[in-house]
């Protein structure tokens, strides 16, 4: 049962550029979020894609924007690039319905430098 | 007021020692709580939910959770070096809307297990 998968593992980007990073959730999952986690920090929301709508954002500006495809793999796209999102990047996915409908489940995470 | 609280730690514990970890948390009609544990370097890894008052026990690990003092805790039993993380706690906050499944993270406890 393949777990959640992420790409690329680490960027290196400079300031100002775009960035796309990309999820596949867990098999049997329809739902994608995205947190971001800064060093020694816990991981922040930033937002929850389903049925290819985000379906709740965090306090994240509109730099940040996401996709959810109807394969429900799912991308976050960052525009503008400051020093201060770098970071780790995190994709979390989970199932709309069932008991356990609220466990969330990591990937391996993406580590974007800015420069 | 901070939403979701941990003390950051370290926490150093004895090997086969009794790990305590707590967590506080603001929202009183919060339903949802979630322990991840994450070494260094690493995605965080779902261990425990827990959805109602009183304890869960899976192996090692009992979840407590305390909706009335608002206050979840992790007790990990015979600590083992591997053992050594550090602990997030993660609450579905009420204030998040109905039908949200936005994670809201603590900083996170620093557990060291001595050999």
């Amino acid at each position: 049962d393949a777990g959640v998968t992420q790409s690329p593992t680490h960027l290196i980007k400079t300031r100002g550029q775009q960035v796309t990073l990309r999820c596949s959730p867990k098999s049997g999952h329809d739902t994608v979020s995205w947190y971001q986690q800064a060093l020694g920090q816990g991981p922040q929301f930033i937002f929850q894609y389903y049925e290819e709508e985000e379906r709740q954002r965090g306090n994240f500006p509109d730099r940040f924007s996401g996709h959810q495809f109807p394969n429900y793999s799912s991308e976050l796209n960052v525009n503008a690039l400051l020093l201060g999102d770098s970071a780790l990047y995190l994709c979390a996915s989970s199932s709309i319905t069932g008991t356990l409908a609220r466990e969330q489940y990591f990937g391996p995470g993406t580590r974007l430098t800015v420069t | 007021q901070k939403e979701v609280e941990q003390n950051s730690g370290p926490l150093s514990v004895p090997e086969g020692a009794i790990a305590s970890l707590n967590c506080t948390y603001s929202d009183r009609g919060s339903q949802s709580f979630f322990w991840y544990r994450q070494y260094s370097g690493k995605s965080p890894e779902l261990i425990m939910s827990i959805y109602s008052n009183g304890d869960k026990e899976d192996g090692r690990f009992t979840a407590q959770l305390n909706k009335a003092s608002q206050y979840v805790s992790l007790l990990i039993r015979d600590s083992q070096p591997s053992d050594s993380a550090t602990y997030l706690c993660a609450v579905n906050l009420a204030y998040s809307g109905a039908g949200s499944y936005q994670l809201t993270f603590g900083k996170g406890t620093k557990l060291s297990v001595i050999p």
